[in-house]
């Protein structure tokens, strides 16, 4: 069984801050996403990565996918209380069509 | 908006109730999902359609019975659930089962007393 592993599980910051969460796996991905997740609400979907070593940016979000597409970091310059939220990583993985999610890392941002 | 909707968004059923859940897609999408989600675990994916036809079943308990009528509309149909059923229910969609990304509808907080 392939797993997706995130890390911190829980992270509580003050606004203003710098974070990195991260997603890892013992298994080449194919395809990785990454998800936010607000209370009362389903995942919304933020960036996929496919290409080893793959940076993208959305504002002030950071993600990058490992040189050997087994992991992949969210980096948040200068969080904000919006941003606070359960973020999840998806994967589909190579040898496979399983796609798996992680358990998620629980931001709070606070004021 | 995703532009996937869920009805209802909450449900308290009691353990000999029978009720269904409906998700609807507007994304002219081919492939519908059905997620648990519990407090502190992954999502677990219970059901995959594929242009209506069932792909997956992830060893679901036969209480939770799905139907896609179309490959916009998709149920979850419950009856006699047990107190651990209780979870948010997530329905997604995405392009086709070969698309890893998939778009969320918002759930539905299922309380089982």
């Amino acid at each position: 069984t392939q797993l997706l592993e995130q890390s911190p599980q829980f992270l509580s910051i003050q606004e203003g801050e710098n974070l990195t969460v991260y997603c890892n796996s013992s298994s080449v991905f194919s395809s990785l996403q990454w998800y936010r997740q607000e209370p009362g609400e389903g995942p919304v979907l933020l960036v996929t990565v496919v290409t080893g070593g793959e940076v993208k940016k959305l504002k002030r979000l950071t993600f990058q996918f490992g040189d050997a597409r087994k992991d992949s970091s969210l980096h948040i310059t200068a969080a904000q209380p919006g941003d606070t939220g359960l973020y999840l990583c998806a994967g589909g993985f190579e040898n496979n069509n399983d796609m798996r999610f992680g358990a998620g890392t629980r931001l709070t941002v606070k004021p | 908006e995703t532009g996937v909707t869920q009805t209802p968004r909450h449900l308290v059923m009691g353990m000999t109730n029978k009720k269904s859940l409906k998700c609807e897609q507007h994304l002219g999408h081919n492939a519908m999902y059905w997620y648990k989600q519990s407090a502190k675990k992954p999502l677990e994916l219970m059901f995959v359609y594929s242009l209506e036809e069932r792909v997956e079943n992830n060893s679901v308990p036969s209480r939770f019975s799905p139907e896609c009528p179309n490959s916009s509309h998709l149920f979850l149909h419950l009856h006699t659930l047990q107190p651990e059923d209780s979870a948010l229910y997530l329905c997604a969609s995405s392009q086709d089962t070969g698309s890893y990304e998939q778009y969320f509808g918002p759930g539905t907080r299922l309380t089982v007393t």
